[in-house]
């Protein structure tokens, strides 16, 4: 069955530090990756997304993450946290079989310290 | 407008109530889906509609109503909750069904009394 998995329900990192969030994935076909990130109160905002090609995946706000095909990951990087980057950020895999459906992890939160 | 709105952003119901959340796309979109997103848990996606036809029910209770005249325009009507209902509701629109990337709009935070 697909399924998502964030490992880590809740991070906190300095302000300044590097960042590194973990999703890993199950699923049968070639997968279409995505990292959305939800501010309090807000719906979700796509971060990026990974379909095919470059495994490395430039997204807004500075966020990269790397498509690892024989790791089933999908980890979300950033070099230098903001403190506006506080937030809780889903991963979500997609494929022509799934019709169009999403399955998402469970999220992690993130929390930065001044 | 841009992107997917969403009203109201805030309902409080009783459980005998009827009432209805409404999203709006204006990015020429095709396809629509309505998610619950409860605390704690993952997003749980209800429907999709393609082309104003509806072509997934995640087995959600027939108190929750989907409605997509046209789409632009996407409804859930709402009858006859139970607490456990209460989340927040997201609508999203993508070019077409399938793996096209999905935009969400703000969400209609729900509570039923």
């Amino acid at each position: 069955a697909q399924s998502v998995t964030q490992p880590d329900i809740h991070i906190t990192v300095s302000e300044g530090a590097s960042l590194e969030l973990r999703c890993n994935y199950s699923y049968g076909a070639t997968p279409y990756l995505f990292w959305y990130v939800q501010s309090p109160g807000q719906g979700l905002q796509l971060l990026l997304k990974y379909f095919s090609g470059d495994t490395l995946v430039q997204g807004i706000k500075g966020f990269e993450a790397e498509f690892k095909r024989s790791q089933s990951s999908f980890n979300l990087r950033k070099p230098s946290v903001h403190w506006s980057d506080a937030a809780e950020y889903f991963c979500a895999v997609g494929g022509y079989n799934q019709g169009g459906k999403l399955i998402f992890g469970q999220g992690t939160e993130l929390s930065v310290k001044p | 407008e841009t992107g997917v709105t969403q009203t109201p952003r805030h309902l409080v119901m009783g459980m005998t109530n009827k009432k209805s959340l409404k999203c709006e796309q204006h990015l020429g979109h095709n396809a629509m889906y309505w998610y619950k997103q409860s605390a704690k848990k993952p997003l749980e996606l209800m429907f999709v509609y393609n082309f104003k036809e509806q072509t997934e029910n995640n087995s959600v209770p027939s108190r929750f109503s989907p409605e997509c005249p046209n789409s632009s325009h996407l409804f859930l009507h709402l009858h006859t909750l139970q607490p456990e209902d209460s989340a927040l509701y997201l609508c999203a629109s993508s070019q077409e069904r399938g793996t096209d990337t999905q935009y969400f709009g703000p969400g209609t935070r729900l509570t039923v009394l």
